[in-house]
Order: C-alpha cells, then sequence, then structure tokens
C-alpha cells in the first residue's frame, strides 16, 4: 500500500516563509503523479489550494506556491499570514487511486 | 457558484450499509471532465480517499474500501451517492463529497461539500 508522507508540524514566525514537503513511498514525486495541495482549518472542509504541482486555483493567495524539490512535491508558503495557521495535506495520483499526505500542522508563532 | 452538499443518517449500526447523498447545485454533474467522489476523515485523523464516479459510469475505488463500496450518478436529480457495506466502528468519520476535474494535463479536487459525521454504533 501507498504511503505518502509529510513533516508532522512546522513552526513560522508572522510574516516568514516556511516549505512543506510531501513523499512517496513509491519513489520520486513527479509531475505525472499531479500533486494537490489542501489547506484544513478545524471544524471546516478542506480547501483547495494548488493542483498539479503548482497551479493556483482561483481563490488561492499568491503568497502559496507549489513545486518539485528533491524527489518530493513541495508547497511554500511564503510572506505567512497568522490565518495561514492550519493542517495542510497533499495528494497524489497514481492512475485509479488517489493517496492523501499525513498531513502537516503549520503553527504560526 | 457550485455548491455540494451531503445528506443522509448520522447513526449506522454495525454490519449495516452507510448511505450517503451528496446534491449539487450550481453547475452540471455531466460536465466533461468532471468526476464525483468521497473523501473520508476520522475524528482527529488524516483524509483517506474513497472513490470517485464520471456520470457516464467510470469508476475509481481505494484498493483498501473496493469490496464494500459502491459510488453511483442519478443525472436526473444532479446527484451522487455513497454506499459503504458492513461498516464497523473503524468507518465513523466526517464525509465529504467532491468534484474531482479529470483533463488531459490536470487532476484537481476543487469543490468540497461541508461534510458529515457519520457513527457507527449500535
Amino acid at each position: 500500500q501507498t504511503v505518502v508522507t509529510q513533516e508532522p508540524s512546522l513552526t513560522v514566525s508572522p510574516g516568514g516563509t516556511v516549505t512543506l514537503t510531501c513523499a512517496s513511498s513509491t519513489g520520486a514525486v513527479t509531475s505525472g503523479s499531479y500533486p494537490n495541495w489542501f489547506q484544513q482549518k478545524p471544524g471546516q472542509a478542506p480547501r483547495a489550494l494548488i493542483y498539479s504541482t503548482s497551479n493556483r486555483h482561483s481563490w488561492t493567495p499568491a503568497r502559496f506556491s507549489g513545486s518539485l524539490l528533491g524527489g518530493k512535491a513541495a508547497l511554500t508558503l511564503s510572506g505567512v499570514q497568522p490565518e495561514d495557521e492550519a493542517e495542510y495535506y497533499c495528494l497524489l495520483y497514481y492512475g485509479g487511486v488517489r493517496v492523501f499526505g499525513t498531513g502537516t500542522k503549520v503553527t504560526v508563532l | 457558484q457550485l455548491q455540494l452538499q451531503e445528506s443522509g443518517p448520522g447513526l449506522v449500526k454495525p454490519s449495516e450499509t452507510l448511505s450517503l447523498t451528496c446534491t449539487v447545485s450550481g453547475g452540471s454533474i455531466s460536465s466533461s471532465n468532471y468526476y464525483w467522489g468521497w473523501i473520508r476523515q476520522p475524528p482527529g485523523k488524516g483524509l483517506e480517499w474513497i472513490g470517485s464516479m464520471y456520470y457516464s459510469g467510470s469508476t475509481y475505488y481505494n484498493p483498501s474500501l473496493k469490496s464494500r463500496v459502491t459510488i453511483s450518478v442519478d443525472t436526473s436529480k444532479n446527484q451522487f451517492s455513497l454506499k459503504l457495506s458492513s461498516v464497523t466502528a473503524a468507518d465513523t468519520a466526517v464525509y465529504f463529497c467532491a468534484r474531482h476535474l479529470h483533463s488531459g494535463s490536470h487532476y484537481s479536487i476543487d469543490y468540497w461539500g461541508q461534510g458529515t459525521l457519520v457513527t457507527v454504533s449500535s
């Protein structure tokens, strides 16, 4: 069974930059895995941020960017705002199967 | 603005079948390139993809749930449904319906319902 691993938690200062990563147990993450990123705040449904590695949805602030980094998918938050404190999940596409990452709790402190 | 809304029983007995419906408004469930699917989240845990279906019948399921899951689409009502059989306490979760985009060069899950908590208990 494929496992997609993220950092359990990261802390960032307001106005700072933080990068989250998403690794696959099957090997390097490529654009063919169409990495997606989601933000979830307590008690809310996840909100889509990034699709197909680096594409923002129309509602995604420009401070969120996606990329591939060292064989992993990555989400970078630049100029972090207090409201960015949340859980972040990646999703990888393996043909007929999609697998969510384990999630990263981002604390803005 | 596309909206999705889950509905169904909040309590299901062990060994019975969980049934949920997602009503889509603000867009057609028969739109090209869009699949319609389900994702769940046990209390305090992460997200788990359950499966998705195209309006014409093509389906994808999580292999770990495949033997118990059926997703169906009713284009006349602009709804799609989830059935999960032989449930146990491990199936207790918030269930989300969501739209999946499949195009030649892109894949995304963009719009989500608010989620509905289903508890499996006698």
